[in-house]
């Protein structure tokens, strides 16, 4: 079945302690990103990434780090993860045309940071 | 950057019932898309209709583009209460490298 997936689904942290969140994707799309969701401000994208060993930043990577080593894996890295970090992120992919095509999301990862 | 603008915020309606909802946007595009959102999941993608386009359907769904007004509008026909989400618009810029969702319209469909 062709599908993006995170982990974990559910994370509760404490300030400063390193993260990874995983995204992976099994349909060999080119274009991967993240966004994070917050109430009254929508989604907002974090980093993206056009193609392996190419990342850019989105409208929000403050304190977030990415990597792009293989087509199918985009891991969202926070080194010391503070409360204002806590949101709602989803991965995303897509296939034809890049950021300008359909986009297929993860089942999203819910983050606290206490 | 916040580029597209839904309208309005919440819409409750009964079941078979049309449900209209419309999204203004700031720049030029290159095609402008619709999400759906099932509570804290994640995004679906409804439809994409490019800038020289005007109107398209999908099944229940009808969107418009009006370039000149910079504006788009999802009609949902005989609404189900399975259409109970978030809609979001979605706007792909001409030189753009992200996609640059509006806030969305939270849809509730009552039986």
């Amino acid at each position: 079945e062709a599908q993006v997936t995170q982990n974990p689904r559910y994370l509760i942290t404490v300030t400063g302690k390193k993260l990874t969140v995983t995204c992976s994707q099994n349909m060999n799309h080119e274009y991967m990103s993240w966004y994070r969701q917050d109430p009254g401000l929508g989604l907002r994208q974090i980093y993206y990434s056009m193609n392996v060993e190419v990342t850019d930043k989105g409208d929000v990577p403050e304190g977030y780090k990415v990597s792009r080593k293989e087509k199918r894996n985009f891991p969202l890295i926070l080194e010391s993860p503070s409360p204002n970090q806590t949101s709602l992120y989803f991965c995303a992919s897509s296939l034809s045309n890049g950021p300008k095509g359909e986009q297929y999301f993860g089942p999203g990862t819910r983050l606290t940071v206490t | 950057s916040q580029q597209g603008e839904e309208d309005p915020q919440a819409l409750s309606i009964q079941e078979g019932e049309n449900a209209t909802m419309n999204c203004s946007y700031k720049t030029s595009i290159n095609n402008l898309q619709w999400y759906r959102q099932n509570s804290g999941r994640g995004l679906v993608h409804l439809i994409l209709i490019r800038s020289n386009e005007r109107e398209k359907h999908s099944g229940r769904l009808r969107v418009t583009l009006d370039t000149s007004k910079k504006s788009s509008s999802l009609l949902i026909t005989a609404s189900r209460a399975a259409d109970t989400a978030s809609y979001f618009c979605a706007t792909a810029q001409r030189a753009g490298t992200a996609l640059i969702f509006g806030k969305g319209t939270t849809l509730s469909v009552s039986s």
